[in-house]
């Protein structure tokens, strides 16, 4: 399985912008890279996911390297409420008989905000 | 939709007991995921399911651990007998066809005393 390798920790001001890193020099073609964030005490919930071209959606933008190599999760105003881990994970979605779905987290970026 | 929904939420058992925690997945998802989550290994995937049927249990630490899905509404992980090391948050959490978003429960808290 395509691993991915996120900082530990990370700090921000609350409402300031928030750049999440990722690096997943070992993707392949058919990885998709998603984001998912776990708030405390609860399960992990989806944030973004993208191929090759930079997405956005309510919660965050998703920007993708040109290589795919790495990407990053921009939250564009931190509020308290997105303190929390922060997962970047590789699915390859060709199917069942690839083992495509089968989904692996690593450790993730905490992510602390201060008022 | 209701989302994602396991019981119990919490669950306090002696050690060698049998613990049985369950999950109803979304409607019309056909890919159920159980994974555990501890401080010290993070959040770990034990098996999933593809329309019922096990996919890769590869994850499963243990015989001590078995996992079924009888039908499309339904799912238990089981632990027998249990040890203080099983403690944890178990997650289920389910796929649609789209490929794209994993919907998780809230998590079963167990622990092993």
């Amino acid at each position: 399985d395509a691993k991915t390798t996120q900082p530990n920790s990370m700090e921000s001001n609350e409402e300031e912008p928030v750049h999440l890193p990722c690096n997943h020099s070992t993707i392949s073609g058919t990885d998709y890279i998603h984001w998912y964030r776990q708030l405390p005490s609860q399960g992990p919930e989806y944030v973004i996911h993208g191929l090759t071209s930079n997405v956005n959606n309510r919660m965050a933008s998703l920007a993708i390297a040109e290589d795919r190599k790495s990407s990053t999760l921009i939250l564009h105003r931190a509020t308290l409420r997105d303190a929390a881990v922060y997962y970047c994970i590789l699915r390859d979605v060709r199917g069942v008989g690839t083992g495509g779905f089968k989904t692996i987290f690593g450790a993730g970026t905490r992510l602390f905000v201060k008022a | 939709d209701a989302g994602v929904i396991q019981s119990p939420r919490h669950e306090v058992t002696e050690m060698g007991q049998e613990v049985t925690l369950r999950c109803k997945p979304i409607s019309g998802h056909d890919y159920l995921f159980w994974y555990r989550q501890t401080m010290m290994r993070g959040l770990e995937l034990l098996i999933y399911f593809n329309n019922n049927v096990p996919i890769d249990d590869s994850g499963m630490p243990e015989d001590r651990f078995s996992a079924k899905m009888p039908n499309a509404s339904f799912s238990t992980l089981k632990i027998q007998p249990s040890e203080p090391r099983d403690s944890a948050v178990y997650f289920c959490a389910t796929l649609g066809d789209s490929g794209n978003t994993i919907y998780f429960g809230e998590g079963s808290w167990l622990t092993v005393v």
